[in-house]
């Protein structure tokens, strides 16, 4: 079972509209990043996300974008009014304890189109 | 200039070939991390490195601080590896990707 499970897998929205991401680790988890990928170009860092409080994140990661982790155990990628450049895969990870610490656990992804 | 550089880009190999891919990177950094990704986009972590060398089955990774260089060699490949591989370096609290090298091994 992995440590790390992202829904949804796909979603197609209409440009403008609100995306929500979801991330759920298995384990107690106390970092999270969000990268994304944009086909056929390389993953690039949005956010990282520690103890409930956003760490570090890109120039990317603009007002349009936020983080939270509204129950304690999920974690959210928000995009408030997507446009055409936010199709892309979107990725989760966790080092599974403190940063740096060994092995980083990757959701599945969720692959973004928007129209 | 990309902070961190992959070769080669594209590698192509036989079924029991040495594969050794390069990464570079000019930044500091605490660790670098060897991931998988393979054709469906799933990523997953081969290794976390901070000095030395790392072995895991037919796969060895070695990182040389001082000269800011990591190499991923795989020993007796099989058309199984075949995948993206990418060098990701943590710079302060982030992980910065480089753009991969595409490994296909043929039967």
């Amino acid at each position: 079972e992995p440590e790390v499970t992202q829904t949804p897998s796909h979603q197609v929205t209409q440009m403008g509209q609100e995306v929500i991401l979801r991330c759920v680790p298995i384990s107690n988890h106390l970092y999270f990043y969000w990268y994304r990928q944009i086909l056929g170009q390389k993953v690039e860092f949005l956010v990282s996300f520690y103890n409930n409080e956003i760490s570090e994140k890109s120039e990317i990661f603009d007002d349009q974008f936020s983080v939270e982790r509204p129950d304690g155990s999920n974690f959210t990628l928000k995009i408030r009014s997507t446009k055409l450049e936010d199709s892309a895969m979107y990725f989760c990870a966790s080092p599974g304890g403190a940063a740096n610490t060994g092995e980083l656990f990757f959701g599945e992804g969720s692959r973004l189109t928007v129209l | 200039k990309n902070e961190v550089e992959q070769s080669p880009q594209n590698l192509t190999a036989q079924e029991g070939e040495f594969i050794t891919i390069n990464c570079s990177y000019s930044v500091g950094i605490s660790a670098l991390h060897w991931l998988q990704q393979h054709p469906g986009g799933g990523i997953v972590s081969l290794f976390m490195l901070s000095s030395g060398k790392k072995k895991h089955g037919r796969l060895i990774a070695t990182i040389n601080i001082q000269e800011k260089h990591s190499s991923l060699h795989i020993t007796a490949s099989h058309p199984r590896d075949s995948a993206v591989y990418i060098c990701a370096v943590y710079n302060t609290d982030k992980l910065i990707f480089g753009t991969g090298t595409r490994l296909q091994v043929f039967p």
